[in-house]
């Protein structure tokens, strides 16, 4: 069983608009949460990492909300631009640390003109 | 500084050939990471590395062989390649203290197994 579950799966949103992708993970005990933009064809590159303590953390126009009760995180992108097309992957260090991370699937945004 | 740099970007194989792929990175970062990623499936450990000469397996480990002689390169091996092993593979570093050891990723090799 996937221990980091993210949805919606994909969506389609028009620019200039805000969306906002769900993570729910079970990994225990948690360590840090983090968020990775995929472009197509490239390397995932890290947007935020939160430990338990942090509830919010911004980079630019995404934010990252984390509750470490309900084991629940969400990525909000504010006024969506066509670059913010792709892949985005919620990422949590648990029991086996920062060496051992479980990946979710990714939430696939595409931002249409 | 290129970061972390991933050779060769694309390979065919049949299977039962063998093939290494090339990871470098240029930021002298202690750990060295190999994952894959399918569709539809989150990304995947393979193996890793903590330090010069040392690797441990990761999730996924069957099939693959790695080498880390020097601290700045990271060799993933296909001793006898199958289709199963078609995928993208991803190569990342990071430094062992601070930032929660923010994992750095190159940007990968599309690899088809026929």
């Amino acid at each position: 069983k996937n221990q980091v579950e993210q949805s919606p799966q994909s969506l389609i949103i028009l620019e200039g608009k805000n969306c906002t992708l769900q993570c729910n993970y079970t990994v225990s005990p948690f360590s840090n949460l983090r968020w990775y933009k995929q472009d197509t064809g490239r390397g995932p590159v890290s947007l935020t990492i939160m430990t338990f303590s942090e509830n919010t953390k911004s980079n630019g126009r995404y934010t990252a909300t984390l509750d470490a009760d309900t084991k629940q995180s969400s990525l909000h992108i504010t006024a969506s631009q066509l670059s913010d097309s792709a892949s985005y992957i919620c990422v949590v260090s648990g029991p086996y640390g920062n060496n051992r991370l479980a990946f979710g699937k990714g939430n696939q945004v595409v931002v249409i003109p | 500084n290129a970061g972390v740099t991933q050779t060769p970007k694309f390979r065919v194989l049949k299977t039962g050939q063998s093939m290494t792929l090339l990871c470098a990175q240029d930021m002298n970062h202690e750990y060295m990471y190999w994952y894959r990623q399918d569709p539809g499936m989150g990304l995947r450990l393979i193996h890793y590395s903590v330090g010069e000469g040392t690797t441990a397996k990761g999730e996924v480990p069957d099939g693959y062989n790695v080498s880390r002689l020097k601290k700045q390169n990271f060799l993933l091996g296909l001793e006898s390649a199958a289709p199963s092993q078609t995928s993208v593979y991803f190569c990342a570093s990071s430094h062992p203290s601070g930032g929660h050891r923010e994992q750095f990723f190159g940007p990968g090799t599309r690899l088809t197994v026929l």
